[in-house]
């Protein structure tokens, strides 16, 4: 079952623009992640953000978390045509036994130049 | 240089062919872990390991095997592939010590096609 819904599916900004994604997630967390995949490639891991944690930096990327409404945002800023690509968040259920992030079904950005 | 490694990356096959996509990380990982994307349905785990001889299904694994007889490498192996798994798939690895898996690393991805 997919823990993490992505908002928007697709988001087209032009460049020097800032991208915000957001993932709702349904059930508690011990940490979510955040992937960014280029087209047909593997995926790649942006930051990761504990539940006791409200916001986190890296680089261009500030992701935020709110464990209240059980949903956290992804901002890039300053976009580039490079940051083009779909970005996933992956949640890692707190009360599942079992060992696995669950992804969302990601975000397309496009950023135009 | 740090990589899973995924082989092979494309494969088109028939319908009952027996088929191994190999996976293989440099990184003396614990964990890895195979999940399949499809359109509009994400990224869906098939099968994971915690550790050498130590597997487990993940939400999918109807029509999959994986073995994990070293720490380093870990098949999945399609016994008679069907249509419906037609799909890009990604091995993943992840390092994290404790429980719970941290940041995974993917390899490039396999497509596979089943006619």
């Amino acid at each position: 079952s997919q823990q993490g819904e992505e908002d928007p599916q697709a988001l087209s900004i032009q460049e020097g623009e800032n991208a915000t994604m957001n993932c709702s997630y349904k059930t508690s967390i011990n940490n979510l992640q955040w992937y960014r995949q280029n087209s047909g490639r593997g995926l790649v891991h942006l930051i990761l953000i504990r539940s006791n944690e409200r916001e986190k930096h890296s680089g261009r990327l500030r992701v935020t978390l709110d464990t209240s409404k059980k949903s956290s945002s992804l901002l890039i800023t300053a976009s580039r045509a490079a940051d083009t690509a779909s970005y996933f968040c992956a949640t890692d259920p707190r009360m599942d036994s079992s060992y696995k992030l669950i992804f969302g079904s990601g975000t397309r950005l496009l950023v135009r130049p | 240089e740090a990589q899973v490694t995924q082989n092979p990356r494309y494969l088109i096959t028939v319908t009952g062919k027996k088929l191994t996509v190999t996976c293989s990380q440099n990184m003396n990982h614990e964990y890895m872990s195979w999940y399949r994307q499809d359109p509009g349905l994400g990224l869906r785990q098939i099968y994971y390991s915690m550790n050498v001889e130590v597997t487990d299904k993940g939400d999918v694994p109807e029509g999959y095997k994986v073995s994990r007889k070293e720490k380093r490498n870990f098949p999945l192996i399609l016994e008679s592939p069907s249509p419906n798994q037609t799909s890009l798939y990604f091995c993943a690895s992840s390092g994290q010590r404790l429980a719970k898996p941290g940041e995974l690393f993917f390899g490039e991805g396999s497509r596979l096609t089943v006619l």
